[in-house]
């Protein structure tokens, strides 16, 4: 089992330019997140998911868009990137019934 | 507002000694909390956990205390070994899992480096 794989692991992008980070997993979760990491805070979460089609906000969620086609995947597309997005991305599942998330390794974005 | 603290940014400890991580929350509604160990280049993983109805948790070397009165808990490793050198996240999910999906909060951090 891969677990949470995440795709890619760097990426530097410039002012304006827009990208899809990718999430996929195969522990069968409904749950799945995305979080930003970012010096002296702690993880926040910018969108998640119960389900496939079902995707809500969380607490810092401009700029972003998500989708849930399938269980395994859930992709975070920055829409016009700002330098306010460099950041290290996480992504999450949560089976439904336990508290305990599994993350991915991350992907560390440079806008410049 | 941070609801949930991690006020020492950094701790340092010698191998074999005990490590007290700590962790102050704000919001007398979490009823759960969670450490999560995070290496660097890598995404957290889920260490050990404490629901509020019991005021400790052991597994291992790792004990979890919970104090609700003073809303306090602390993360406990004895011994200390360099491999335990990492960042430590306090979390509590944001009411109960009554089968929805709760945010979690996140404290910020403690760096832990076990020296040899």
């Amino acid at each position: 089992n891969a677990g949470v794989t995440q795709t890619p692991k760097f990426q530097v992008l410039k002012t304006g330019q827009s990208m899809t980070l990718q999430c996929a997993q195969d522990m069968n979760h409904e749950y799945m997140s995305w979080y930003r990491q970012d010096p002296g805070m702690g993880l926040r979460l910018i969108h998640y998911s119960v389900g496939a089609g079902i995707t809500d906000q969380g607490e810092v969620p401009n700029g972003y868009n998500v989708s849930r086609s399938t269980t395994e995947d859930f992709p975070l597309r920055l829409l016009s990137a700002a330098p306010s997005q460099t950041s290290v991305y996480f992504c999450a599942t949560r089976q439904g019934q336990h508290y305990e998330q599994y993350f991915g390794p991350g992907t560390r974005l440079t806008v410049t | 507002d941070q609801q949930v603290k991690q006020n020492s940014p950094s701790l340092s400890v010698q191998e074999g000694r005990i490590s007290i991580l700590n962790c102050d929350y704000t919001n007398s509604m979490f009823d759960y909390f969670l450490w999560y160990k995070k290496y660097p280049a890598e995404g957290p993983t889920f260490l050990i956990s404490i629901s509020s109805i019991k005021d400790k948790n052991e597994d291992g070397r790792f004990t979890v205390f919970l104090n609700k009165s003073a809303k306090h808990l602390s993360l406990h490793i004895v011994p200390s070994q360099p491999g335990d050198s990492a960042v430590y996240f306090c979390a509590a999910p944001q009411g109960p899992n009554s089968g929805g999906y709760q945010k979690v909060t996140f404290g910020i951090g403690t760096k832990l480096q076990v020296i040899p």
